[in-house]
């Protein structure tokens, strides 16, 4: 079965660091996109960044570039979000969603089950 | 950035009618293979979001044929034939063109009179 497994919810202070995780299973990891999704509460969903597991070259949304980083450890399947100093805006539902490689888009086909990010101090 | 955005917000619909959502994208959507490159996104309340339909028309694999899509270039459609109380949700739609930048939709919020 394709899949995308996320970590667990977490609860975090402004200004500490965090890293979520995005783990793929039952496909070739390497021939797919992983994009972060987030969703504010009671928002919609907005495009973060993706990263391409075969090289790591990342993108980012103009708007979080600086702020989050994307990266991947091929050798485990997985993709990962981080933060180095949360903010109190960072709270939200945060999903990774896999896009096959290439120029013929066809979708965000899978979607991990979210993970929660609460931050308060 | 290629600004979607859809209508309506909020989408009253009685059960075993038929209910509409229009997508507009600010950039032609139309690639060179005749395809455009616009998805379709369901997320049920409490869900994760799930892919619909992609390449402007077609379904995903699992997908009702009661959801249609159409359109082409910058103005899109989705249509849900005879709905059903498992349809509400909020439907998004979401450009694939720029994949260094992707953007979703503000979203279509379906629910049951």
């Amino acid at each position: 079965e394709v899949q995308l497994v996320q970590s667990g919810a977490e609860v975090k202070k402004p200004g500490e660091s965090l890293r979520i995780s995005c783990k793929g299973s039952g496909y070739s990891f390497t021939s797919y996109w992983i994009s972060w999704v987030r969703q504010m509460p009671g928002k919609g969903l907005e495009w973060m960044g993706k990263i391409d597991p075969s090289d790591s070259e990342t993108n980012y949304s103009p708007s979080l570039q600086g702020h989050i980083t994307i990266s991947v450890d091929k050798s485990i399947n997985t993709a990962y979000l981080q933060w180095n100093s949360l903010k109190a805006s960072d709270a939200a539902m945060y999903y990774c969603a896999r896009s096959i490689r290439g120029t013929m888009w066809v979708g965000l086909d899978v979607w991990g089950q979210g993970t929660t990010v609460n931050v308060s101090s | 950035d290629i600004v979607m955005t859809q209508s309506p917000l909020f989408l009253p619909v009685t059960p075993g009618e038929s209910a509409s959502i229009s997508c507009r994208s600010s950039q032609s959507l139309l690639q060179s293979n005749r395809y455009s490159y616009l998805d379709w996104y369901l997320q049920k309340p409490g869900h994760s979001p799930q892919l619909l339909i992609y390449l402007g028309s077609i379904r995903a694999s699992g997908v009702p044929d009661r959801f249609s899509a159409s359109g082409s270039g910058t103005d899109f459609t989705l249509k849900i034939s005879r709905v059903e109380a498992d349809d509400v949700g909020v439907y998004y739609c979401m450009q694939g063109v720029q994949t260094a930048l992707l953007t979703f939709g503000g979203g279509t919020k379906l629910e049951i009179k």
